[in-house]
Order: structure tokens, then C-alpha cells, then sequence
């Protein structure tokens, strides 16, 4: 069982749409939280870090619950751009990420 | 800056074969990772190099090593390539291997066995 799991989707939504994504992770040790973004045939690029007070960038919204033990990321006001997968990552102490197999959105005029 | 840069891109190996993939990132960064990507099965560690000398095995490491040249150069050699191994394979780095540090991607190697 992976440490980090997240539903795998596809999540078909239409632009303008809010669309929330959660994962869960079982090694309660996990100290740091991320969400990166990756494009069909691409790189991981990190979309933003989860903070345990919640934080904002733009449309995008990151939440962490460290007593339920899972992390959610809030889409506001799709863009046919956000189509991509995005994949939730924890980091226990040292080099380890444990990244979720990912998300898949696509965004649909 | 170029960040990371991966060579080759593609590659196709008859099993048996060797070959080695090359890795390299021009942010000084100490900390550098060995990834592969497989249909559901997410990105998973095969080797990191916390700094330029050392190196540690990751959740995969069996039928790989890696040599971290410099600071800048990290290097994956399959020794005998296996179907098993064909994967999606991504270098990154970075700052250090300390929490919360950003790990920056390279492009990625995509490698069949036949």
C-alpha cells in the first residue's frame, strides 16, 4: 500500500468550474506536504507547498488535516490550461517524497 | 539556467544490454535523485545523492547504480537491462535533502526493453 494515495479521477469538469481533490497519507511521521503539477509526457513541476494553516496562491488552495490525515487542493475558476495530473506528495524527515500516483483533470470548454 | 538536463530521451535496449543515463543541473544544488514513472504506479525512488561524495539506495534500487561524478552530475547505469525496467526515468535535484526543499525535474528518459 502506498504511503500516499489519492483518487485517481479522470475529473471531467467545465471551465469556470471549482473542482477539489484530497489524498490521504498513512505515516503520520510525514512532516511536509506538496502538490505537483504534471503535464501529459512532462516533467513534475511543484504547483504549491501545504502549509498546516491552510494557504492560498491565486485559485489554488492547499489544506492539510494532520488529525485525519489528509491534504486537499481547491481549483477555483478552471482553466482549460489546469488540464493536467496533479500528484500529492509527503515528505517524511530527510530526502524521502512519497508521491500519490496522481490525479487526472481535464478541464472541457 | 538550463536546470536539469537529461540524456539521452529516448532509448530503446535489447535485454541484456547496458547503458547509462546521464544527469546534470546548473543551480548548485547539493541533492540529486534517480525516479521512474510506471502506468499506476507513480513516481518511485531508485537512488538520491544527498551531496557530492555520497549516495544511498532509494525504494528500488535493485538492477541500477548511480555514481555522482560532481556536484553538478549524477549518473543511472543499468548493468543488464530486463523488460522490467522499461519506465519513464526522471533526474531532479535539490537545494539540499532537507525538509521541505523543492525538488526541481528533469525532462525525463523514456527507456523500452525488448
Amino acid at each position: 500500500r502506498k504511503e500516499v494515495e489519492q483518487d485517481p479521477g479522470p475529473f471531467n469538469v467545465p471551465e469556470g468550474a471549482t473542482v477539489a481533490f484530497n489524498c490521504t497519507y498513512s505515516n503520520s511521521a510525514s512532516q511536509s506536504f506538496f502538490w505537483y503539477r504534471q503535464d501529459c509526457r512532462k516533467e513534475p513541476k511543484l504547483l504549491m507547498s501545504v502549509y498546516s494553516s491552510g494557504n492560498e496562491d491565486g485559485r489554488f488552495t492547499a489544506q492539510l488535516n494532520r488529525a485525519s490525515q489528509y491534504i486537499s487542493l481547491l481549483i477555483r475558476d478552471s482553466k482549460l490550461s489546469d488540464s493536467a495530473t496533479y500528484l500529492c506528495v509527503g515528505q517524511n524527515s530527510g530526502y524521502a517524497l512519497n508521491f500519490g500516483k496522481g490525479t487526472s483533470l481535464l478541464v472541457t470548454p | 539556467n538550463a536546470g536539469v538536463t537529461q540524456t539521452p530521451k529516448f532509448q530503446v535496449l535489447k535485454t541484456g544490454q547496458s547503458m547509462t543515463l546521464q544527469c546534470a543541473q546548473d543551480m548548485n544544488h547539493n541533492s540529486m535523485y534517480w525516479y521512474r514513472q510506471d502506468p499506476g504506479m507513480g513516481l518511485r525512488l531508485i537512488y538520491y545523492s544527498a551531496s557530492e561524495g555520497t549516495t544511498d539506495k532509494g525504494e528500488v534500487p535493485n538492477g541500477y547504480n548511480v555514481s555522482r561524478l560532481n556536484k553538478r552530475e549524477f549518473s543511472l547505469r543499468l548493468e543488464s537491462a530486463a523488460p522490467s525496467q522499461t519506465s519513464v526515468y526522471f533526474c531532479a535535484s535539490s537545494k539540499t535533502s532537507g525538509r521541505a526543499d523543492e525538488q526541481f525535474f528533469g525532462p525525463g528518459t523514456r527507456l523500452t526493453v525488448l
